[in-house]
């Protein structure tokens, strides 16, 4: 079985620029979890899905980010305009709708803004 | 709410070492507890697991035991390898509501030969 893929793996931009991220889950998993890792902070939930409904985006830090899931195979977080702080490496997760499911993670977008 | 406490890293060892990794959570219910392990470059992948009380959880020669009465699930291996090098989270699922996952901070380990 395929992963969780997302692309792009590596993006460099200019501050205010839109970053637009992808991420295609494993079929069958209807739950999507959007990640932030950063030295400084560690790894942050920015939002999740259940059946491509926003369930908590309490963790999306400010109007500049937003993030859909159209369908159950596709998810977009984007961030406009970017800005310097907001480089760091990008996560999307997937599960099946259960507790005692783990997380499938892909393997990371590293953006960085100049 | 719900959290998880893991010990600070790095933790430095010697190939062949006995390994410890400390983690005590914090939940309402009767969570699923979870090791995950991240190698440079890679997302988090799941180590183990284990979802009821006295459950022990093990792979790769790794094991942790879920103690509900002390609340942990400290992750233990006999004898550590290079290759083990990476960052261990511990993490808990709450049986309650979507399936949202707590991590703790992680902690890095390294192995010297």
């Amino acid at each position: 079985d395929a992963g969780v893929i997302q692309s792009p793996r590596h993006e460099v931009t200019e501050m205010g620029q839109e970053v637009t991220l992808r991420c295609k889950p494993i079929s069958g998993h209807n739950s999507l979890f959007w990640y932030r890792q950063t030295m400084m902070r560690g790894l942050e939930l920015l939002i999740y899905f259940n059946n491509n409904v926003p369930i908590d985006d309490s963790g999306m830090p400010e109007d500049r980010f937003s993030a859909k899931m159209p369908n159950a195979s596709f998810s977009t977080l984007k961030i406009q305009p970017s800005e310097p702080r907001d480089s760091a490496v990008y996560f999307c997760a997937s599960s099946r709708d259960s507790s005692n499911q783990p997380q499938h993670f892909g393997d990371g977008t590293r953006l960085s803004i100049l | 709410g719900d959290s998880v406490t893991q010990m600070e890293g790095p933790v430095t060892l010697s190939e062949e070492a006995f390994l410890t990794i400390n983690c005590t959570y914090t939940a309402t219910g009767y969570p699923s507890l979870f090791w995950y392990v991240q190698y440079p470059g890679e997302g988090l992948q799941l180590l183990l697991k284990a979802t009821k009380a006295d459950d022990k959880g093990s792979n790769k020669g790794f094991e942790a035991t879920y103690r509900k009465e002390t609340t942990s699930f400290h992750l233990e291996k006999g004898s550590v390898q290079v290759s083990d090098s990476a960052v261990y989270f511990c993490a808990l699922s709450d049986s309650g509501g979507y399936q949202k996952v707590t991590f703790g901070t992680g902690t890095k380990l390294q192995v010297i030969p």
